[in-house]
C-alpha cells in the first residue's frame, strides 16, 4: 500500500532564505508526483508535475526533484517571501492504485517571516 | 481558460440529511475525481470518473455517490449526513486520469 510522508510537518523561516521540503514514498512504482499548495480554507494550487521518467521539473523560483529508487522527492524554494506562507502538499499517482487516484502527504506548513 | 468550479461554496446540513455537490471541469477535462479533506485524515480520495464512468472508488461507505455527465460535469451526493461527514469536499479534473490534476476551491459542508 502506498504511503506518502512528508517531513518536517511545520516549518518557519525568514524572508529571503532558501529551503527544502521533503516527500518520501513507500512504492516506487508511480505515475507521476505532483507538488502543491495550499492557502488556509482553499483549494488545491498545482506547483509542478514531474512525470515517473523525469528527475526534475523547475518552474520561477521552485525546483522539484524526484529519485523514483529512493522513493523521494524535494521542493526548492529559492529566496522565499512572506507570500510563500501556506501549505505544501505532496502527491503520487500509484501504479497499484489504478487510475485517477493521488495519495496525498499530510503536507508541509510553512511560515515565511518578513 | 477557466479552472475548475465548484457549487456550492458553502453549505450547512443537518444530521440525517442528503447533500449534493456539483463540479465544473476545465473544458477539455475528460477525468473528474472527487477527494475529501479533514484535519485529522487529511485529503483522501473519493471516486474518479471518466467519460460517464466511474473507474476507482476509495474507501467511503455506500452513502457516498456520483456521478459524471456526458459534458463532463460531476456530482456527487452524500446521504444520511453524520457529523463526521463535515470536511472541505475538493473536486480536479485532468485531461486524462494520469495528467497533471487542477483543484477547485473546494465546498465547506458542515453538518450540525
Amino acid at each position: 500500500k502506498q504511503e506518502v510522508t512528508q517531513i518536517p510537518a511545520a516549518l518557519s523561516v525568514p524572508e529571503g532564505e532558501n529551503l527544502v521540503l521533503n516527500c518520501s514514498f513507500t512504492d516506487s512504482a508511480i505515475y507521476n508526483l505532483q507538488w502543491f499548495r495550499q492557502d488556509p480554507g482553499k483549494g488545491l494550487t498545482s506547483l509542478l508535475l514531474i512525470q515517473s521518467s523525469q528527475r526534475e521539473q523547475t518552474s520561477g523560483r521552485l525546483n522539484a526533484s524526484l529519485d523514483k529508487s529512493s522513493g523521494r522527492s524535494t521542493l526548492y524554494i529559492a529566496a522565499s517571501q512572506p507570500g510563500d506562507s501556506a501549505t505544501y502538499l505532496c502527491a503520487v499517482m500509484s501504479i497499484a492504485s489504478n487510475t485517477g487516484k493521488l495519495i496525498f502527504g499530510q503536507g508541509t506548513t510553512l511560515q515565511v517571516k518578513p | 481558460k477557466a479552472g475548475v468550479t465548484q457549487t456550492p461554496r458553502y453549505l450547512i446540513k443537518t444530521r440525517g440529511q442528503q447533500v449534493t455537490l456539483s463540479c465544473s471541469p476545465i473544458s477539455g477535462h475528460r477525468s473528474v475525481s472527487w477527494y475529501q479533506q479533514t484535519p485529522g485524515q487529511g485529503l483522501q480520495f473519493l471516486f474518479e470518473y471518466f467519460s460517464e464512468t466511474q473507474r476507482n472508488k476509495g474507501n467511503f461507505p455506500g452513502r457516498f455517490s456520483g456521478r459524471q455527465f456526458s459534458n463532463s460535469r460531476s456530482e456527487m451526493n452524500v446521504s444520511t449526513l453524520e457529523l463526521g461527514d463535515s470536511a472541505l469536499y475538493l473536486c480536479a479534473s485532468s485531461l486524462v486520469a494520469n495528467a497533471e490534476a487542477f483543484f477547485g476551491q473546494g465546498t465547506r459542508l458542515t453538518v450540525v
